[in-house]
């Protein structure tokens, strides 16, 4: 199947510096990317579509002007959390569909773990 | 988007059957019904997708009734290394809808 990839897979970082996280299609192109967030023994939780050449559309209650989506290429979406605080610590994962397809699966990249000290 | 209804938690022995059962009252005419897994730390992984009937593949099979209102995940002779989670998702399966995740099923193969 299709494969998604995320970089890095951990990062930790000092209260108040930002992170970037990248998402990449391998071998297939999405306009559309999804960004999801999950705590410990919790479920995956949306956080915004992100849309190739376009604003990413954000789910009510993620702050937009916190978490920056870039959408540059049909295969790179980028999520920055910006002034990262010990909350935003989370399991930040990425998910994209092959829209070269009818209809196929959602593909969910391996993950990145987010620890803010 | 259709919700979904699944167990919280679920035991099992090693080399049993596991049926985890969904359910999704408010399904869409276009919606597809899909299981992911998800281990610990990891992404979640496809397992297998359908819209009505039966469905079969190499990991697993899942049971559509004719409303549609429900599915049944079947894991044939679980192992250890199937302690997971289980999500059921429902709801279309192109554009740029997302999939929107519910609590899931938390496995435990027990030896």
């Amino acid at each position: 199947g299709a494969v998604v990839s995320q970089h890095p897979s951990r990062v930790i970082c000092k209260s108040g510096t930002s992170v970037k996280i990248e998402c990449r299609s391998l071998d297939f192109q999405a306009t559309t990317m999804f960004w999801y967030r999950q705590f410990p023994k919790q479920s995956l939780m949306l956080m915004a579509t992100s849309n190739e050449g376009s604003k990413a559309t954000y789910e009510q209650g993620v702050e937009k002007d916190k978490f920056l989506i870039n959408h540059a290429s049909l295969t790179l979406s980028t999520l920055t959390v910006t002034s990262a605080h010990p909350e935003d610590s989370s399991f930040y994962i990425c998910s994209a569909r092959d829209m070269g397809q009818g209809t196929t699966e959602q593909y969910f990249g391996p993950g990145t773990r987010l620890t803010v000290t | 988007l259709a919700k979904t209804t699944q167990p919280i938690s679920m035991d099992s022995y090693e080399g049993q059957e596991v049926n985890i059962t969904c359910s999704h009252n408010n399904i869409a005419t276009n919606d597809y019904i899909t299981w992911y897994q998800q281990f610990p730390s990891q992404g979640p992984r496809f397992i297998i997708q359908g819209y009505k009937t039966k469905v079969t593949n190499e990991v697993a099979s899942l049971f559509i009734p004719a409303d549609r209102k429900s599915s049944t995940l079947s894991l044939p002779r679980v192992s250890l290394s199937d302690t997971a989670v289980y999500y059921c998702l429902v709801g279309p399966t192109a554009g740029n809808t997302p999939l929107v995740f519910g609590k899931g099923t938390r496995l435990s193969v027990i030896a």
